[in-house]
């Protein structure tokens, strides 16, 4: 059980262009979803936390207004990196918890990797 | 400042040992110290979990240790395979899975045959 899937795995735009990548938890309700940026050899970093049904919170240093997170449902949240640039190449996972499963853990997708030309 | 450090960045093992990665952090009061694994291109998957309360905790061939006067966490991982080599990430958080997990730098293990 537990699992998280993340769709594209691998994505390549040109600079300018806006990319949506989601993130769906398949057999549990998750009721936050975190979304977390890795740059190559460094470790995960938090971009945003959402909780169904309500804005995401961003951290300190992540633009709102570049990163759009949608979570309009139980199992589904939606990261658009808009008009992309070669600097916002990365690795983003998300991150899922629900009060249904194992509730002191979060279950983490298989990333998606974007790649800015 | 607020640190999480894994003791290093590689650690090369003969096939059959037991390895031991470090995790030591600063200015934090964790509810939970949780480890990860994490296989190149993919995302992190959870190993185990040990509260603050907790000394010690066992699946299988992993064993976690927690000190929180040292601040220290310790993984093992006995009896070692070449399929055990992956990065193994300790990760912090203030209180349950709704919470924000704070990430250490991670450790790259090599299970030598």
């Amino acid at each position: 059980g537990a699992v998280v899937s993340q769709h594209p795995s691998r994505v390549i735009c040109k600079s300018g262009t806006s990319v949506k990548i989601e993130c769906r938890s398949l057999d549990f309700q998750a009721t936050t979803m975190f979304w977390y940026r890795q740059f190559p050899k460094q470790s995960l970093m938090l971009m945003a936390t959402s909780n169904e049904g309500s804005k995401a919170t961003y951290e300190q240093g992540v633009e709102k207004d570049k990163f759009l997170i949608n979570h309009a449902s139980l199992t589904l949240s939606t990261l658009t990196v808009t008009s992309a640039h070669p600097e916002d190449s990365s690795f983003y996972i998300c991150s899922a918890f629900g009060t249904s499963w194992n509730q002191e853990t979060q279950y983490f997708g298989p990333g998606t990797r974007l790649l800015v030309l | 400042s607020q640190k999480i450090e894994q003791n290093s960045e590689a650690l090369n093992i003969q096939e059959g040992k037991t390895a031991t990665l470090t995790c030591n952090y600063t200015n934090y009061s964790p509810a939970y110290l949780q480890w990860y694994r994490q296989d190149p291109g993919r995302g992190p998957v959870f190993l185990l979990l040990i509260r603050e309360n907790e000394k010690e905790k066992r699946k299988e061939r992993l064993k976690v240790t927690f000190d929180t006067t040292l601040k220290q966490s310790l993984f093992h991982i006995t009896a070692s395979q070449p399929a055990d080599s992956a990065t193994y990430l300790c990760a912090l958080s203030l209180g349950t899975g709704a919470n924000n997990l704070f990430f250490g730098t991670g450790t790259r293990l090599t299970v030598i045959p």
